[in-house]
């Protein structure tokens, strides 16, 4: 079965620094998404992609937040300046259709230090 | 504030027995409920869907949604260890959006 990557598997930064998190989507996917998950927490909702713009985000996607999809195959997501409570498991995912399947990626781990 | 709720458990079953796991959702108008399994660290793992009201089966899983009581649950038949895991429900509230909104998670031990 086909699958979302993502890169790298952990990422550990200083407090305010840029990070970017990298993904390639299922190929033949339209939609890609940035979820993230606070260790015990549930799974939140970042930003939809499509189209080359973003379709849908939540409160969580500030200012600090970017997506981009820089060539055919990868989506990433900036985080400019990180702060402590950014640490968390980012996962990628995409699917053909919003209703669909969605297929997650292994995720990044993401600690702020 | 769009809303899914689910027991966090821990629901322990025997091995062979039936698990059921419910969730709620607050909005009325929600179109595509889902089923994803969790494994500790890994990323969530779709099981099952559905869309219309009423049962839908997949191998030892079914899933029951309610739109009427804003339910759905998923039943495993002949729980297994492997089954072990955490189990989310994520919804869909927008007909029109692409987010999916997940409860928690309920997590299901089963024992041997």
């Amino acid at each position: 079965e086909p699958e979302v990557t993502q890169t790298p598997s952990h990422q550990v930064t200083q407090m305010g620094q840029e990070v970017i998190l990298r993904c390639v989507p299922i190929s033949n996917h339209l939609y890609f998404y940035w979820y993230r998950q606070i260790l015990g927490q549930k799974v939140e909702f970042l930003v939809s992609f499509y189209n080359n713009e973003i379709s849908e985000k939540s409160e969580i996607f500030d200012d600090q937040f970017s997506v981009e999809r820089p060539d055919g195959s990868n989506f990433t997501l900036k985080i400019r300046s990180t702060k402590l409570e950014d640490s968390a498991m980012y996962f990628c995912a995409s699917n053909r259709q919003p209703n669909e399947k969605l297929f997650f990626g292994s995720g990044t781990q993401l600690s702020v230090l | 504030q769009k809303e899914v709720e689910q027991n966090s458990g821990p629901l322990s079953v025997p091995e062979g027995a039936i698990a059921s796991l419910n969730c709620t959702y607050s909005d009325r108008g929600s179109q595509s409920f889902f089923w994803y399994r969790q494994y500790s660290g890994k990323s969530p793992e779709l099981i099952m869907f559905i869309y219309s009201n009423g049962d839908k089966e997949d191998g030892r899983f079914t899933a029951q949604l309610n739109k009427a009581s804003q339910y759905v649950s998923l039943l495993i038949r002949d729980s297994q260890p492997s089954d072990s895991a955490t189990y989310l429900c994520a919804v869909n509230m927008d007909q029109a959006g692409t987010a999916l909104i997940f409860g928690k998670g309920t997590t299901l031990s089963v024992s041997s």
